[in-house]
């Protein structure tokens, strides 16, 4: 089956440092990838949409100078949360869409819970 | 209002009992219906697609009544592993085709 891996699992960063989150496509070309943030016992909420070698989609309500993204290869997206603060503190979940699969097959990466302090 | 509401329970039951979850979406143009379940700390997973006619996998049967904008999971004879939280998503048309996830609703088996 299709594999998605994120990197790192889990991270502590300070308030006010960027952290880089990166979502690869491990057996499959991915030509758009999600960003989700989870808060407890919440449901997921889509950040943004990125398709590879453009700009990414964002939500609204979700800052794009904040949370910015990249998806500069069909395997590879990053997410870099810059200036954190400790309200960033969240599960973020990437998932992928395989080149000519149906628009709903997404494949989900195993998460990053990312803690400021 | 939301887009996908569900009772977030949390449901508790005995191994072996019937469980029935219901989420209703807003919008009435959502093309396709998903059930997720999610344990904790993980990654949601693909539990089960919904259809009009109604579909069953094993113990979970799905149904979708599209007029009243409605969604239900039946799990039957539960077992302990089937504790999670089980997720109600919506696929909206349009754009990149974005999943709408429910808050989820938590189930807790025990023996």
């Amino acid at each position: 089956g299709a594999v998605v891996s994120q990197h790192p699992s889990w991270v502590i960063c300070k308030s006010g440092t960027s952290v880089k989150i990166e979502c690869r496509s491990l057996d499959f070309q991915a030509t758009t990838m999600f960003w989700y943030r989870q808060f407890p016992k919440q449901s997921l909420m889509l950040m943004a949409t990125s398709n590879e070698g453009s700009k990414a989609t964002y939500e609204q309500g979700v800052e794009k100078d904040k949370f910015l993204i990249n998806h500069a290869s069909l395997t590879l997206s990053t997410l870099t949360v810059t200036s954190a603060h400790p309200e960033d503190s969240s599960f973020y979940i990437c998932s992928a869409r395989e080149i000519q699969r149906a628009a709903y097959e997404q494949y989900f990466g195993p998460g990053t819970r990312l803690t400021v302090t | 209002r939301k887009e996908v509401e569900q009772d977030p329970g949390p449901f508790n039951v005995p191994e072996g009992a019937t469980v029935a979850f219901n989420c209703t979406y807003s919008n009435s143009a959502s093309q396709s219906f998903f059930w997720y379940r999610q344990d904790c700390r993980k990654e949601p997973k693909l539990l089960m697609s919904v259809y009009s006619s109604g579909n069953e996998d094993g113990r979970f049967t799905a149904q979708l009544n599209r007029a009243s904008q409605y969604i239900s999971l039946l799990i039957r004879d539960s077992k302990l592993s089937d504790s999670a939280t089980y997720l109600c998503v919506v696929n909206m048309l349009g754009g990149y085709n974005k999943l709408i996830f429910g808050a989820g609703t938590r189930l807790a088996v025990h023996p």
